[in-house]
């Protein structure tokens, strides 16, 4: 499919255990966002990127959460020694445009769905 | 700072019948734009509507209207004729000048159940 999408889409980590999840945006697409969806919560804004460059990260909870996009397509979050308030869906969005419209759909995959015991 | 407040847990309806979903929002950003988000169990998030600051009419998509009433700040969504399949949660999200038109900010959701 010519969609976003994430893998895994299912991952249990012990605590303490680093994690990485995988982002595969819409070819072309020039921003990708990460969110973090906590159970019975709306999506939280992480980190944004516009091709490689990480211009916005004030949403990353702690100095554990690492996100990059070397070449600009693929985008790795990374989670080092998970703790169990870690746990949630991490979703991942990508849009065409990078400029200053108001309209700019962000279309996302279907998540990572992490579980930290 | 920008904030969406869902009021609404949960919502039921009968298929066929209309269903309104309300959102308010709050921010001092001169032009934004007001979003919906469509959650189904699957948990990918499918865009359904947009409605922008200085749009003079409401916007509609199919079977979605936006009711959008700028000066008390809300943004509704209308669902006509509701189908099982719109079972879902659903989510209203802003973006706006303070965050560059960037990332989008979200309420806690609302979760509709269509009855046959």
């Amino acid at each position: 499919g010519a969609g976003v999408s994430q893998s895994p889409r299912y991952k249990v980590a012990k605590r303490g255990q680093d994690v990485a999840l995988r982002c595969d945006p819409i070819s072309g697409h020039v921003s990708l966002f990460w969110y973090q969806q906590a159970l019975g919560q709306g999506p939280e804004f992480l980190t944004y990127f516009q091709n490689e460059a990480q211009l916005d990260k004030s949403g990353l909870p702690s100095d554990r959460f690492f996100a990059e996009r070397p070449e600009g397509s693929v985008s790795t979050l990374k989670i080092q020694r998970t703790q169990q308030e870690d746990s949630a869906v991490y979703l991942c969005a990508s849009s065409l445009a990078a400029g200053r419209s108001s309209y700019n759909e962000q279309f996302f995959g279907p998540g990572t769905r992490l579980t930290v015991l | 700072a920008q904030k969406i407040t869902q009021t609404q847990p949960g919502m039921f309806v009968q298929e066929k019948e209309a269903v309104t979903l309300d959102c308010t929002y709050d921010t001092s950003d001169p032009s934004y734009g007001l979003f919906w988000y469509k959650q189904p169990s699957s948990g990918e998030m499918i865009f359904l509507i947009y409605q922008g600051s200085y749009d003079q009419q409401n916007a509609t998509e199919g079977r979605y209207s936006l009711n959008f009433q700028k000066a008390r700040k809300s943004a509704n969504l209308v669902i006509s004729a509701s189908q099982l399949g719109d079972s879902a949660m659903y989510f209203c999200a802003m973006r706006g000048t303070n965050t560059g038109f960037q990332k989008l900010v979200f309420g806690t959701g609302t979760r509709l159940l269509v009855s046959p």
